[in-house]
């Protein structure tokens, strides 16, 4: 199938950790991203990784990958009430002709 | 560098009408892709366009056409307008085809009543 699945909600204290998780379907996955949502707004492409890495960091974003459980992590370090949103992630396959498939995205709320 | 623009922003229209989008990529992308998000379906790719050619295409009626232009912009066109046809409508610009990056305009947010 083409479900990539996401937990559709998050909630963590402002200046924690947070861990945003994805699961996708096919290890030929060429390319994974993380996508980010604002209210009103379109999608701000955050990070990405190749499938032959385990692991990618971006200043405040660090992506794991686990290819054997097919299992796709983001996690932004002291986390600010401007990263509320929602996150999406996407893979691209070949044998979709690498359009982006897209979860349902992880609803992220930053308290206070 | 100017990002991917779209216009109109927001559009509103009644049953049976028909819709025009535009999307203007990031300067020197030659791939644009457009998407549909809706709260039930989610983010679901339309087509892809490169080099004025459509290269790929999702599960969407006949309805649902576009095209690209030598200057790299797209439009895409929805006929006989449906209720369900409400959406965001995402246009992304990549360098070059798919799988290359993508990035994403701010959408062109579509009311059928």
């Amino acid at each position: 199938g083409e479900d990539v699945e996401q937990s559709l909600f998050l909630s963590v204290r402002e200046g924690d950790s947070s861990v945003i998780n994805c699961t996708y379907t096919d290890s030929s996955s060429t390319y994974l991203y993380w996508y980010k949502q604002e209210p009103g707004a379109g999608l701000q492409l955050l990070t990405y990784i190749f499938s032959n890495m385990d692991m990618k960091q971006d200043q405040r974003l660090t992506v794991l990958l686990n290819k054997k459980d097919k299992h796709l992590s983001l996690r932004i370090a002291d986390t600010q009430t401007g990263d509320s949103a929602i996150y999406f992630c996407a893979e691209s396959r070949m044998d979709s002709s690498y359009k982006l498939i897209f979860g349902s995205g992880t609803r992220l709320l930053v308290r206070p | 560098k100017a990002g991917v623009t779209q216009t109109p922003r927001y559009l509103i229209k009644t049953r049976g009408q028909q819709v025009t989008l535009s999307c203007s990529p990031i300067s020197g992308h030659r791939s644009v892709s457009w998407y549909q998000q809706t709260p039930g379906q989610g983010l679901q790719f339309l087509f892809e366009y490169f080099s004025e050619t459509q290269r790929n295409k999702g599960n969407f009626p006949g309805r649902f056409s576009g095209r690209q232009f030598s200057n790299s912009r797209s439009e895409m066109n929805v006929s006989t307008l449906e209720l369900g046809d409400s959406a965001l409508y995402l246009c992304a610009s990549s360098l070059d085809r798919v799988p290359d990056t993508q990035y994403f305009g701010p959408g062109t947010r579509l009311t059928v009543l």
